[in-house]
């Protein structure tokens, strides 16, 4: 069952414009994170934030977590043509496992 | 650098046919993963193994089965393709105990069943 539903769904910006993507979930958890995933390639984590955190940075990218709303953003900051890719919140319960979402189609225009 | 590894980027099978999708990761990570993506859908988890010979079903186990003989690798079996199995397979691992560890993935095998 999907967890984490992101939105939009696409998103197309200039370069050096910021990019936010948002991502709900249903059930309570213990983490969030984010992963990335160029064309036709595998995932690569970004950040993870942990239920008891609000907020957290890594070089352009910010993270909230809002957990009485059940939902994070994550934030690009003067995006570049190499941020082009999928986006995905994953969610992690009390279960082992991560729940992915379906993900933001980002493309950023030279 | 953990490297998880698959057998194959692109792979084309018949109806029937047996399929065998291979994974090994070189971390010596307790923790491994087969999902499938399709488009819409994001990634949906097949099965999953903790241990050496322990497996467990995810969200989507029908017409797959795993194996997992040695640590390092995780196979995802398809007994019998069909065309509904055509879509991209994605593994992963993950260290044990990690509750806030991230997965890392292989580059991914899409698989065509015609």
């Amino acid at each position: 069952s999907q967890q984490g539903e992101e939105d939009p769904q696409a998103l197309s910006i200039q370069e050096g414009e910021n990019a936010t993507m948002n991502c709900s979930y249903k059930t309570s958890i213990n983490n969030l994170q984010w992963y990335r995933q160029n064309s036709g390639r595998g995932l690569v984590h970004l950040i993870l934030i942990r239920s008891n955190e609000r907020e957290k940075h890594s070089g352009r990218l910010r993270v909230t977590l809002d957990t009485s709303k059940k939902s994070s953003s994550l934030l690009i900051t003067a995006s570049r043509a190499a941020d082009t890719a999928s986006y995905f919140c994953a969610t992690r319960g009390s279960a082992r496992q991560l729940t992915f979402g379906s993900g933001t189609q980002l493309t950023v225009l030279p | 650098d953990v490297k998880v590894t698959q057998s194959s980027r692109y792979l084309v099978k018949r109806t029937g046919e047996k399929v065998f999708l291979e994974c090994v990761q070189d971390m010596d990570h307790e923790n491994m993963f087969w999902y499938r993506q399709d488009p819409g859908l994001g990634l949906r988890l097949i099965y999953f193994s903790y241990d050496v010979k322990m497996k467990e079903k995810g969200d989507i186990p029908e017409g797959y089965s795993v194996s997992r003989e040695k640590k390092e690798r995780f196979s995802l079996i398809l007994e019998s393709a069909s065309t509904n199995q055509t879509s991209m397979y994605l593994c992963a691992s993950q260290l044990l105990g990690g509750s806030y560890n991230e997965q890392f993935f292989g580059p991914g095998t899409r698989l065509t069943v015609l």
